[in-house]
């Protein structure tokens, strides 16, 4: 069975500082992709970035940045110089690679609450 | 934009009734799936459709059902609905056939069951 833990429930920061999302994560599987998330106070979900177990080059977007580390199951988040509208839940999820139905397993989500 | 609306956005029923939502797409993806979004749990499968009239359950599907007649539309049909039921339900849909794709998803339903 697959699960994924977002140990911290609920971050709060303020504006410009850094903050740094946990996500660990358990499975049998030797090839599986990983995601992050947004949801934003409006509700929607928003897309953020997609990894795959075989690669395990760190990625950097503008102010975020994605950690994997296969050695301890973790894929962490960090969001460099927050802004208030960073203030959102961010989810972690993982699939199985290549299974019918590409079924995504959620953590539990963290809430970030950026202050200005 | 990945063009998947639901309906209805919210919806009050009470304990026993049937309800139905509708999740639809315009770009004829093949796979489509319902989750439930619930504190601490983040969001959970409930059925998950791979083509027309092509579906399996998810991790909680007891009290839920599906159907998909045409690619284009996703119901999920609660036959009589329990205050257990009340969540926020979202829609999503996969594009492409490789099993690597993100999933999109749609505006979500607010439900609460009296």
């Amino acid at each position: 069975a697959q699960k994924v833990t977002q140990a911290q429930t609920e971050i709060s920061v303020v504006e410009k500082e850094d903050v740094t999302l946990d996500c660990v994560y358990e499975t049998r599987d030797t090839t599986y992709y990983l995601f992050w998330y947004k949801q934003p106070p409006s509700g929607e979900l928003v897309f953020l970035i997609r990894r795959n177990s075989f690669d395990e080059q760190n990625e950097i977007s503008g102010r975020y940045s994605w950690n994997f580390q296969k050695s301890t199951s973790s894929f962490n988040f960090t969001i460099t110089a927050s802004q208030v509208v960073d203030s959102a839940v961010y989810f972690c999820a993982l699939t199985r690679a290549g299974a019918a139905g590409n079924k995504l397993t959620f953590g539990g989500g963290t809430r970030v609450l950026v202050k200005p | 934009d990945a063009g998947i609306t639901q309906s209805p956005r919210h919806k009050v029923t009470e304990t026993g009734t049937p309800v139905t939502l509708r999740c639809h797409q315009t770009e004829n993806h093949r796979y489509m799936y319902w989750y439930r979004q619930d504190p601490g749990h983040g969001l959970r499968l409930i059925h998950y459709s791979y083509g027309v009239k092509d579906t399996d359950k998810g991790e909680v599907s007891d009290g839920y059902s599906v159907s998909r007649s045409k690619t284009e539309d996703f119901l999920l049909t609660l036959e009589s609905a329990t205050s257990s039921q009340t969540s926020v339900y979202f829609c999503a849909i996969r594009p492409g056939l490789a099993g690597d794709n993100e999933q999109f998803f749609g505006p979500g339903t607010r439900l609460t069951v009296l």
